[in-house]
C-alpha cells in the first residue's frame, strides 16, 4: 500500500488569511495526482487533476502546483474565506490503474470571519 | 442525471447481522469504488470494478463482498457485521476524461454496528 501524506492535519486561519497545505506521496509509477474539497455533511467535490511535473491549475482563490520528481504538491488558497472550510484531500493514480485512487488523510481548514 | 445515489443513508446493524448497501449512478461511467471513511483516516478502498463482471480489492477489503452485474450498479455486501465496520460508506464512479479518472461520489451511508 502507498503511503499518502498530507501535512497539516488541521488549519485554523482568520478570513483574509492567504493559507497553504502539502500533499507528499510515492513519486515512482506516478500517473496523475488529484485534489477534493470536502465540505462537512456533503460529499467529495473534485477541484483539480494533475498529471504533469511543473503543473499549476486554478479555480478562482484556490490553486494547486505538482512536482512529480519530488513527489509533493501544493495547494493555495488565496485570501480564505469563511466558505473555503473543509476537508481538502489529496489522492494519488498510478498509471495502469485508473480509477484506483490513494487517498491521503486530508487537511481540515478552519476559516473564522 | 441523478449522478451517483446510495440507499440507505443511515442504518443500524447487530453484530453477525449481514447487509447490502446500494449503490447506482446514470453517467454510464466504466469505473465504480467502494471506499471507508474513519476519523484521521481519510477515504479507503475497499472493492473497485473497472465495468460490469470485473471486480478487484483495494485496501481494506476483508468483510465485504462486492459484484457489478451491471454498468449502473455497484451494490457492497456485509457479511456478518462487526463494530470495526462502523463508518460512513462513500460510493464513486469515474471515467477516463484525457487518461485520468475523476471521481463523483454519492451523498454516503453512515453504518452503526452494535
Amino acid at each position: 500500500i502507498l503511503n499518502v501524506e498530507q501535512s497539516p492535519q488541521s488549519l485554523h486561519v482568520q478570513e483574509g488569511d492567504s493559507t497553504n497545505f502539502t500533499c507528499s506521496f510515492p513519486s515512482s509509477n506516478f500517473y496523475a495526482l488529484h485534489w477534493y474539497r470536502w465540505e462537512t455533511a456533503k460529499s467529495p467535490e473534485a477541484l483539480f487533476v494533475m498529471t504533469l511535473n511543473g503543473d499549476e491549475k486554478k479555480k478562482g482563490r484556490i490553486s494547486a502546483t505538482l512536482n512529480t520528481k519530488e513527489g509533493y504538491s501544493y495547494l493555495y488558497i488565496k485570501g480564505s474565506q469563511p466558505e473555503d472550510s473543509a476537508t481538502y484531500l489529496c489522492a494519488l493514480e498510478n498509471y495502469n490503474q485508473g480509477g484506483k485512487l490513494i487517498f491521503g488523510q486530508g487537511t481540515e481548514l478552519s476559516v473564522k470571519p | 442525471n441523478a449522478g451517483v445515489t446510495q440507499t440507505p443513508k443511515f442504518q443500524v446493524l447487530k453484530t453477525g447481522q449481514s447487509m447490502t448497501l446500494q449503490c447506482a449512478q446514470d453517467m454510464n461511467h466504466e469505473y465504480m469504488s467502494w471506499y471507508r471513511q474513519d476519523p484521521g483516516m481519510g477515504l479507503r478502498l475497499i472493492h473497485y470494478s473497472v465495468g460490469a463482471g470485473i471486480t478487484d480489492q483495494g485496501e481494506v477489503p476483508n468483510g465485504y463482498n462486492v459484484s457489478r452485474s451491471t454498468t449502473e450498479d455497484f451494490p457492497l455486501r456485509l457479511l456478518s457485521a462487526a463494530p470495526s465496520q462502523t463508518s460512513v460508506y462513500f460510493c464513486a464512479s469515474s471515467y477516463s476524461a484525457g487518461g485520468t479518472y475523476e471521481q463523483y461520489f454519492g451523498p454516503g451511508t453512515r453504518l452503526t454496528v452494535t
